[in-house]
């Protein structure tokens, strides 16, 4: 079965500091892998997938991720961050089951951006 | 707005009370699912449909969640004599798959319910 962990409940970055976020994954086979964004009282916008292929992911807003099927990390990376970018950020797991698609959430890391 | 829609976005009820929610998925996705997230969690899965039948259902789904989507269009989501613990957030997401694999989901804004 799938699992996600996203280490970092809570980070804390400075506008137009870098930013990281881990996302460790268990799952037998090649997983797809996705990261979504939750900004209060909203639905999940999907931020970028990966799928197969190249390893590092380009996603909208400025965000990529690095596939590494060794570490079995999904981080996810931005050079610069803006005060708009403070949201809830959840990493997923998915894997073609027999009749569905079953994605696992992880629990997600809340990022606040200060001025 | 081609969106996934769910209504009501806001539900305050009673314990004990039955309440419905609704989900419009994006018109042309025969996929459908339904999600609870409570508060500092990521979305659970709760029950997939493709087009109109239920094919997977969680554990998470007791006896008193029953969810339809009988024209393989819009869903509802109905939870009966509700306790406090269901008080959540209830997400809605839609795909579709076209003989390759698609696995993206779309989601609603989701139904906030409250069980006082």
């Amino acid at each position: 079965a799938q699992s996600v962990t996203q280490p970092d409940i809570h980070i804390t970055v400075s506008e137009g500091a870098s930013l990281e976020l881990r996302c460790n994954y268990s799952y037998g086979a090649t997983p797809y892998l996705f990261w979504y964004v939750q900004s209060p009282g909203q639905g999940l916008q999907l931020l970028l997938k990966y799928f197969s292929g190249d390893t590092l992911v380009q996603g909208i807003k400025g965000f990529e991720a690095e596939f590494k099927r060794s570490q079995s990390s999904f981080n996810l990376r931005k050079p610069s961050v803006h005060w708009s970018d403070a949201a809830e950020y959840f990493c997923a797991v998915g894997a073609w089951e027999t009749s569905y698609d079953k994605v696992i959430f992880g629990p997600g890391t809340s990022l606040s951006v200060i001025p | 707005d081609t969106g996934v829609s769910q209504d009501p976005r806001h539900k305050i009820t009673k314990r004990g009370q039955n309440v419905t929610f609704r989900c419009d998925p994006i018109s042309e996705h025969n996929r459908l699912y339904w999600y609870r997230q409570t508060l500092g969690q990521g979305p659970e899965f709760l029950t997939y449909f493709q087009n109109e039948a239920q094919l997977e259902k969680s554990r998470l789904l007791s006896d008193r969640f029953s969810a339809e989507r009988p024209k393989g269009s819009f869903s509802t989501l109905e939870i009966q004599r509700t306790e406090q613990g269901d008080s959540a957030m209830y997400l809605c997401a839609s795909s579709s798959k076209t003989g390759t694999k698609s696995n993206e989901q779309f989601f609603g804004p989701g139904t906030r319910l409250t069980v006082l």
